[in-house]
C-alpha cells in the first residue's frame, strides 16, 4: 500500500521569507501523480500544485514550486515570498497512475506566517 | 472553473435522525465523486468513491448502510448519514473529478454535530 509521510507537524516562516515543506512517499508504481493541497482555517481544500511522475521538470505555480526527487521518493513544496494568506494546513497527496483516482494523504503540516 | 459546492455548510441534528449532505459540481461534469471525513487536526479519511449511475465503493470499516451515497447525475452526489449518533459528528468533505483529469476538486465541507 502507498504511504505518504509529512515529517513536520508544524512549521513557521517570517513574512516575505521562503519555507520548504517536506513530503516523502512509498510506492512500487512508476506512473503516479503527486499533489499539494492547502487547507486554510475555512477548511476549504485548495489545490496548490501537482506533479506528474513521468515529468522530470519540477512543477511551479507562481510563488509555489516543488522539488521532485523520484529516486528518493521525495516531493517537497517551496513557498517563496511568504504571505499571511499562506498560513494553513498543507497536505501532500499521492495518486496512482491512470485508472485509479483515490488520493492518499499525508498527515499534514501546519504552516504559520509571522508578520 | 472546477467549482464544487456542498450544502449545508453546517448542520445540527438530534441523535437517531438522518441527515443528507449534497455535493454539486457547478461548472463541470463529475464522473467520479469522493466522500471524506476529517476529524479535528487530522488528515482526510476516504469513506467512499462513487461513479455516476453505479453503486458506491466503500472503504474498509465504513458502514454502507449507515452512510448512504447516491450519485444520480453527473453534477450531484448525496451522502445520507442514517440514524446519526454523536460519534458521527465530524467534518465531511466531498471532492469531484471530471473524465480525463487526474485532479480532484474539493467542496467547502459540511460540519455535522449530532446531539
Amino acid at each position: 500500500a502507498q504511504t505518504v509521510t509529512q515529517s513536520q507537524p508544524e512549521m513557521s516562516v517570517q513574512e516575505a521569507e521562503t519555507v520548504t515543506l517536506s513530503c516523502t512517499y512509498d510506492t512500487s508504481e512508476s506512473d503516479y501523480y503527486l499533489f499539494w493541497y492547502k487547507q486554510p482555517p475555512s477548511r476549504q481544500m485548495i489545490l496548490v500544485i501537482r506533479q506528474e511522475a513521468y515529468k522530470q521538470q519540477n512543477a511551479t505555480e507562481n510563488r509555489f514550486s516543488v522539488n521532485f526527487q523520484k529516486a528518493a521518493k521525495s516531493f517537497s513544496l517551496k513557498i517563496s515570498d511568504s504571505q499571511l494568506g499562506d498560513a494553513a494546513m498543507y497536505f501532500c497527496a499521492y495518486k496512482k497512475g491512470a485508472g485509479s483516482y483515490q488520493l492518499t494523504f499525508g498527515k499534514g503540516t501546519k504552516l504559520s506566517v509571522i508578520p | 472553473g472546477a467549482v464544487v459546492s456542498q450544502h449545508p455548510s453546517r448542520v445540527i441534528c438530534k441523535s437517531g435522525t438522518s441527515v443528507k449532505i449534497e455535493c454539486r459540481s457547478l461548472d463541470f461534469q463529475a464522473t467520479t465523486m469522493f466522500w471524506y471525513r476529517q476529524f479535528p487536526k487530522q488528515s482526510l479519511m476516504l469513506m467512499a468513491t462513487s461513479n455516476e449511475g453505479s453503486k458506491a465503493t466503500y472503504e474498509q470499516g465504513v458502514e454502507k448502510d449507515k452512510f448512504l451515497i447516491n450519485h444520480a447525475s453527473l453534477t450531484l452526489s448525496t451522502l445520507t448519514v442514517t440514524s446519526a449518533h454523536p460519534e458521527d459528528s465530524s467534518f465531511y468533505i466531498c471532492s469531484a473529478r471530471s473524465q480525463g483529469t487526474e485532479t480532484q476538486y474539493f467542496g467547502p465541507g459540511t460540519r455535522l454535530l449530532v446531539l
